[in-house]
């Protein structure tokens, strides 16, 4: 699986759009950039995944480059709970998930 | 639909015991996976069963164990308990008809080992 890299931390203001970056520079052309996140206490919940075109839903939208060497995920307008660490996650198969150290979002009033 | 369940959801052992934990997946899942999370170490996945087969295998020694049940029910076991095992242990089902399906993870059971 291709090797990640996110910030360790990041602030946003409530009703902002947080965008958390993902680096994934190794990514090979059949593997999925999967994003879950994870609020204190409680298990991983997934968001959102993709291959190569940028993939929107209820919960966020993600944007992978043209190269995929690098994604976004973009909350459009945070809340409190979107308070979590961010996990990203480049897997062929959605299974045996290596989840890193992702990105801790905190998301201010 | 009921979502992913997990018993017991605390549990205390001593070391040298062994313990035994189970998962029932979301209703129509067929592939069951097991994490371990610590401070240290974070997220890591055990294995993955579908079909009453393990499909997946992390890197944990052999006292980690697992098996599948016909209605996809899932039990993991740690046998010989270390301190180190003290972790939370999450369970994730997936429909697994394809193999990007998303994961739904349980709640989790917080195993102490003293």
């Amino acid at each position: 699986d291709a090797k990640t890299t996110q910030p360790p931390s990041m602030d946003c203001a409530e009703g902002r759009a947080a965008n958390l970056p993902c680096n994934h520079s190794t990514i090979s052309g059949n593997e999925y950039v999967y994003w879950y996140r994870q609020i204190h206490s409680q298990g991983p919940q997934y968001i959102i995944h993709g291959l190569k075109n940028n993939e929107t839903n209820e919960m966020a939208s993600l944007i992978i480059t043209e190269d995929r060497k690098s994604s976004t995920l973009i909350l459009p307008h945070a809340t409190l709970r979107d308070t979590a660490v961010y996990y990203c996650i480049v897997i062929i198969s959605g299974y045996a998930l290596n989840f890193g150290k992702g990105t801790s979002l905190l998301v201010t009033p | 639909k009921a979502g992913v369940t997990q018993t017991p959801r605390y549990l205390i052992k001593t070391r040298g015991q062994q313990v035994t934990l189970s998962c029932s997946p979301i209703s129509g899942h067929r592939s069951v996976s097991w994490y371990q999370q610590t401070p240290g170490q974070g997220l890591q996945f055990l294995f993955e069963y579908f079909s009453e087969t393990q499909r997946n295998k992390g890197n944990f020694p052999g006292r980690f164990s697992g098996r599948q049940f016909s209605n996809s029910r899932s039990e993991m076991n740690v046998s010989t308990l270390e301190l180190g095992d003290s972790a939370l242990y999450l369970c994730a089902s997936s429909l697994a008809t394809r193999a990007y399906n998303e994961q739904f993870f349980g709640p989790g059971t917080r195993l102490t080992v003293l």
